[in-house]
């Protein structure tokens, strides 16, 4: 089945510091990506959409400056948050969809963010 | 805008008890999925519905579509402990999420 394998599954860094978390499609193109961030016991918040080769679209009230997506290949996307805050603390998630996966989506398994 | 509305969003039941899940919408999707998700894990899919009407069974769990593609239900019957976790209904073009139902089965 699709897989998507997101780097790092988790990542302690000092506040003030910029970290990337990486999602790669192993197995189909990933023409769409989805950012999500969620907070314990909460559902799923969309950040932003990105589509390969195209800028990111963001939701309202997220900061494109400060979360950098960048999809520049349709197996690699990219999420950089930068100048971390410990208010950016966060389990974040990558979503995939391509050709061939149909109405699914195949998500990454997470990366648990904490700023220090 | 499209939201999805996830109603309970905690449930805490005995093994054996049945449940069910709800996901509304006052707009019209295309198809919808649910999935599930243990903590520190991203969500596994378990099923996506695209026909209204439609109902799907995944052993004990069974999934229905309203006729007007404007929600969907989650049934669990004799629930094991093994089904505690976060229930997620999502959908739509940018793959939107209702609130999830953390649901917790208790022995």
């Amino acid at each position: 089945g699709a897989v998507v394998s997101q780097h790092p599954s988790w990542v302690i860094c000092k506040s003030g510091t910029s970290v990337k978390i990486e999602c790669r499609s192993l197995d189909f193109q990933a023409t769409t990506m989805f950012w999500y961030r969620q907070f314990p016991k909460q559902s799923l918040m969309l950040m932003a959409t990105s589509n390969e080769g195209s800028k990111a679209t963001y939701e309202q009230g997220v900061e494109k400056d400060k979360f950098l997506i960048n999809h520049a290949s349709l197996t690699l996307s990219t999420l950089t948050v930068t100048s971390a805050h410990p208010e950016d603390s966060s389990f974040y998630i990558c979503s995939a969809s391509g050709q061939g996966l149909g109405y699914g989506y195949t998500f990454g398994s997470g990366t648990r963010l904490t700023v220090v | 805008t499209q939201l999805l509305e996830q109603s309970p969003q905690f449930l805490s039941i005995q093994e054996g008890e049945n449940l069910t899940v709800y996901c509304n919408s006052s707009s019209v999707f295309s198809s919808l999925q649910w999935y599930r998700q243990e903590p520190g894990e991203g969500p596994v899919l378990l099923v996506t519905v695209v026909t209204g009407g439609e109902v799907k069974k995944l052993k004990r769990l069974t999934f229905q579509f309203g006729d007007a593609r404007k929600d969907s239900s989650l049934h669990i019957t004799a629930a094991q402990p093994g089904d505690t976790g976060l229930y997620l209904c999502g959908g739509g073009g940018k793959l939107i999420f209702g609130q999830g139902t953390e649901l917790s089965v208790k022995p």
